[in-house]
């Protein structure tokens, strides 16, 4: 079955690492999509690519970077320099020019600060 | 600019009672809009879309949302609600010219069902 897998499904980072969560999709979906949740503070858009070697960064991008290599792929690395990453991370695929379609979204990834 | 908005935070129905989410939005063209649903520590679910046609729409779960172009809504609704449907819910609303395909999520409505 198609679907977008997010792993791992929690995470702890120590103070000033970094680390990646994966994201991963076999939707054929050109543009992904990363989102942080806070509670209620609704989905805040991190970073957005349309298209294979291309990404725009969305409205709280800082101490976040992402790479789209393949189009498959969409890993997000949370950065020493992102002060507060305690969150939970959603990635999505879909939308781009059959927006009608809406986002297919993966199951999540919790980064917890230890 | 677009923007999507979810009057209530929180609500709470009795199991049994009929449900009314409201979703208000601001946007110029005709718009592509969704409602998902969000169980604790899980991803968001697609329950329904319009994009065209028939301006009330059937979704998964027994649920159903009109879009009334006047009112710039797209109220969620459903006759009797069950135990399992306490989680939070997003409206959402296709943005931005044809080439960049973000939806633009509304704050969330989080509902509670008594049993």
């Amino acid at each position: 079955d198609g679907g977008i897998t997010q792993s791992p499904k929690y995470l702890f980072r120590k103070e000033g690492q970094n680390v990646t969560l994966s994201c991963e999709q076999n939707l054929n979906h050109d543009a992904m999509y990363w989102y942080r949740q806070d509670p209620g503070q609704g989905l805040r858009l991190i970073y957005y690519s349309q298209i294979v070697n291309d990404f725009q960064k969305g409205d709280i991008a800082e101490g976040y970077s992402v790479s789209r290599e393949k189009k498959e792929s969409f890993p997000l690395t949370v950065t020493s320099a992102q002060k507060n990453p305690t969150a939970f991370y959603l990635c999505a695929s879909g939308g781009g020019p059959d927006r009608k379609y809406g986002y297919t979204f993966g199951s999540g990834t919790r980064l917890t600060v230890v | 600019a677009q923007s999507v908005t979810q009057p209530d935070i929180h609500i709470t129905v009795s199991e049994g009672a009929s449900l009314e989410l409201r979703c208000n939005y601001s946007y110029g063209a005709t718009p592509y809009l969704f409602w998902y649903v969000q169980s604790p520590g899980q991803g968001l679910q697609l329950l329904l879309k319009y994009f065209s046609g028939d301006t009330l729409v059937q979704g998964i779960k027994g649920f159903e949302a009109e879009f009334k172009r006047s009112q710039s809504s797209f109220n969620l609704r459903k006759p009797s609600v069950h135990w399992s449907d306490a989680a939070e819910y997003f409206c959402a609303v296709g943005a931005g010219s044809s080439n960049t395909g973000k939806l633009i999520f509304g704050q969330g409505t989080t509902l509670q069902v008594k049993p």
